[in-house]
């Protein structure tokens, strides 16, 4: 099993580009979700999805969008990208029953100029 | 809301010494309790967790938690700590009355052993 996968890796972006995190799992999980990490600020959800188009909002959904059409693949687009927006991008996945831990792709880092 | 507190910024420890990250949290619920660590450009990787049952956990690498209701704690520990421990861990937690896996994590201590 590759786990969770994120791609880019690393990611450049001017104000007011759009772009997509990729975001996608072969554990056959259902929930999934994205968070942002930021220096001092721990990891804050922006938004999260229990099973195939079904996705609701977290903490900080401004300025993102997702959908979830397949139960492997969770993509996340920044809309028009703000400096604010730059962090360090995280997919995590998990089972909805069960275990409950959730499993954590490389991450995205995204600097937006 | 669920949430979590990890008080302490930086946690300096000698090798061999005993290593204790604090963990303090708030749910509505029964708590799902978690502990990840993260080494530097890598993703969290999963050391523990409480759900239910003995308020003693054991996880990977020798760490261990310890569940403490009234306190609303969940410190981890491990009795003698390695250079290679050094890392960011981060508590989480996930509100039981809840039916999603939505987890609030705190900021992260990050862990220091000097050699």
């Amino acid at each position: 099993n590759a786990g969770v996968t994120q791609t880019p890796k690393f990611q450049v972006l001017k104000t007011g580009q759009s772009m997509t995190l990729q975001c996608a799992q072969d554990m056959n999980h259902e929930y999934m979700s994205w968070y942002r990490q930021d220096p001092g600020m721990g990891l804050r959800l922006i938004h999260y999805s229990v099973g195939a188009g079904i996705t609701d909002q977290g903490e900080v959904p401004n300025g993102y969008n997702v959908s979830r059409s397949t139960t492997e693949d969770f993509p996340l687009r920044l809309l028009s990208a703000a400096p604010s927006q730059t962090s360090v991008y995280f997919c995590a996945s998990s089972t909805t029953g069960g275990s409950y831990e959730q499993y954590f792709g490389p991450g995205t880092r995204l600097t937006v100029t | 809301a669920q949430s979590v507190a990890q008080p302490e910024d930086q946690v300096n420890v000698a090798e061999g010494n005993p290593l204790t990250v604090k963990c303090t949290y708030s749910v509505s619920g029964n708590p799902y309790l978690f502990w990840y660590v993260q080494y530097p450009n890598r993703g969290l990787q999963f050391l523990l967790k409480y759900i239910t049952g003995d308020n003693l956990v054991k996880g990977s690498y020798g760490f261990e938690a310890e569940f403490n209701k009234s306190q609303t704690s969940f410190h981890l520990k491990k009795p003698s700590a390695l250079v290679s421990d050094s890392a960011l861990y981060f508590c989480a937690v996930r509100d039981g009355l809840y039916g999603n896996n939505r987890l609030a994590f705190g900021k992260g201590n990050q862990v220091v052993v000097i050699p």
